[in-house]
């Protein structure tokens, strides 16, 4: 099962508006609603952000959304803040009863 | 207050074992897949297997299948993780996390995590 695809790295300013893709197939990605989003911080746990594509748990800033089309997901962050600077991984389940998670991006909030 | 405590973690060369152990406390264990993901130093995350609430099924990754072995004691809220034939490219911290009711949807919590080290 290969890895779902995320930029290397992503950057914005205070304020602004981020997206951060999340590409895969049909059988992962594409195939099923349930792509999560996780935020970590270096040599902490990753913590959860969004799941089932678009919904955020309880305490999660609504800065925080995402969303789908076809094979790729989407986590957007507006409303940037220098405390969103991490790595952000997303994953889907796969029809082969796996779990695939993406190469990871990191945020620089300049 | 939702919680899981991975333990057992540590210094093991090629080719041996380790067993961790994940203690959850603060949900209702038997209810919830569980789950095992591990970082590589410096690396992203790899998801590596995962039991359904009963540990009636269980799945895994290709890079580990055959060599790890991921059980539960419902009675005593905890999972493990058998590793076998270790490599040195299962050094890693190991991460584990809770699921979803019935499915490989996500994982909240996560715990600390502990390190494994596969090294001569």
């Amino acid at each position: 099962q290969s890895a779902l695809t995320q930029p290397a790295s992503v950057s914005g300013s205070p304020g602004q508006s981020i997206t951060i893709s999340c590409t895969g197939t049909s059988s992962d990605v594409g195939g099923y609603n349930y792509v999560s989003w996780y935020q970590q911080y270096p040599g902490k746990a990753p913590k959860l952000m969004i799941f089932e594509v678009s919904n955020r748990p309880s305490g999660v800033s609504n800065r925080f959304s995402g969303s789908k089309s076809g094979n790729t997901a989407s986590l957007t962050i507006s409303g940037l803040q220098t405390e969103d600077e991490a790595d952000y991984y997303c994953t889907s389940y796969t029809s082969s009863s796996t779990v695939v998670f993406g190469g990871g991006t990191k945020l620089t909030v300049l | 207050e939702v919680q899981v405590l991975e333990s057992g973690g540590g210094w093991v060369q090629p080719g041996g074992s380790l067993r961790l152990s994940c203690a959850a406390s603060g949900f209702t264990f038997t209810n919830y897949v569980m789950s095992w993901v591990r970082q590589a130093p410096g690396k992203g995350l790899e998801w590596v297997s995962a039991i359904s609430g009963s540990g009636g099924s269980t799945y895994y990754a290709d890079s580990v299948k055959g060599r790890f072995t991921i059980s539960r004691d419902n009675s005593k809220n905890t999972l493990y993780l058998q590793m076998n034939s270790l490599r040195a490219e299962d050094t890693a911290v190991y991460y584990c996390a809770k699921g979803h009711r019935t499915n490989l949807n996500w994982f909240d919590p996560w715990g600390q995590g502990t390190l494994v080290t596969v090294s001569s």
